[in-house]
């Protein structure tokens, strides 16, 4: 069974700053995706950034990149210039490449970010 | 953009009464879930649909709970007989391939 860990229950960073979010993952899968999820106060669930574990370069979306290392089952978040609407729980996430139907999706704990003016 | 809704936004009931959770996933999409989100726990997945089918359960989707695509928007999440610990945040989700959208989410309380 695949699990995912977020090591960092919360985090804080000042305003234009840069972050790291850790997030390792366990499973026996070769091909698969990787998520970031952005759940800001509203308690809506935004994708931030995703990863096919088959690319070997890095996602990046504007101020957010992704550090991949498949190896090491490793999958960390970096925010440059870190503002205050980022300022949410991170949750990362993973589904299997080849589910058929079942593209569920398995999820970390989540960190809190507090980006502090 | 096109996005996924969700309503009621809140909804208290009491223990043992039925809820309809609804929810308008995006218009092209394929894929529908229900993702549950207990205060300060992790999201958990419930149930995911295509074809007019359920593709995959959770242990936590018991006979308590089902699914339904009445027409061709709306996709429903009915709880039969809530109990306490069915309060949760409550998220629908469509997806055309493997990227989930998600709707603003039904905070759940059962009192």
């Amino acid at each position: 069974a695949q699990t995912v860990t977020q090591s960092q229950p919360e985090m804080s960073v000042q305003e234009a700053e840069t972050v790291t979010l850790s997030c390792t993952y366990d499973t026996s899968e070769n091909n698969y995706y990787l998520f970031w999820y952005k759940q800001p106060p509203s308690r809506q669930m935004i994708l931030v950034i995703r990863q096919e574990a088959y690319k070997q370069q890095n996602a990046t979306e504007n101020r957010f990149s992704v550090n991949f290392q498949k190896a090491a089952k490793s999958f960390s978040l970096k925010i440059s210039d870190s503002q205050l609407g980022d300022t949410a729980m991170y949750f990362c996430a993973f589904m299997k490449h080849n589910a058929g139907n079942n593209r569920k999706l398995i999820w970390g704990l989540g960190t809190s970010l507090a980006v502090n003016p | 953009e096109p996005e996924v809704t969700q309503t009621p936004s809140h909804q208290v009931t009491q223990m043992g009464q039925e809820v309809i959770l609804r929810c308008v996933p995006i218009s092209n999409h394929l894929y529908f879930y229900w993702y549950r989100q207990i205060l300060g726990q992790k999201v958990e997945f419930l149930v995911s649909f295509y074809n007019n089918e359920i593709s995959e359960k959770s242990e936590i989707f018991d006979d308590q709970f089902s699914v339904e695509r009445p027409d061709g928007s709306n996709f429903t999440l009915k709880i039969r007989s809530t109990k306490l610990e069915d309060s949760a945040m409550y998220f629908c989700a469509s997806s055309v391939s493997y990227e989930q959208y998600f709707g603003p989410g039904t905070r759940l309380t059962v009192t």
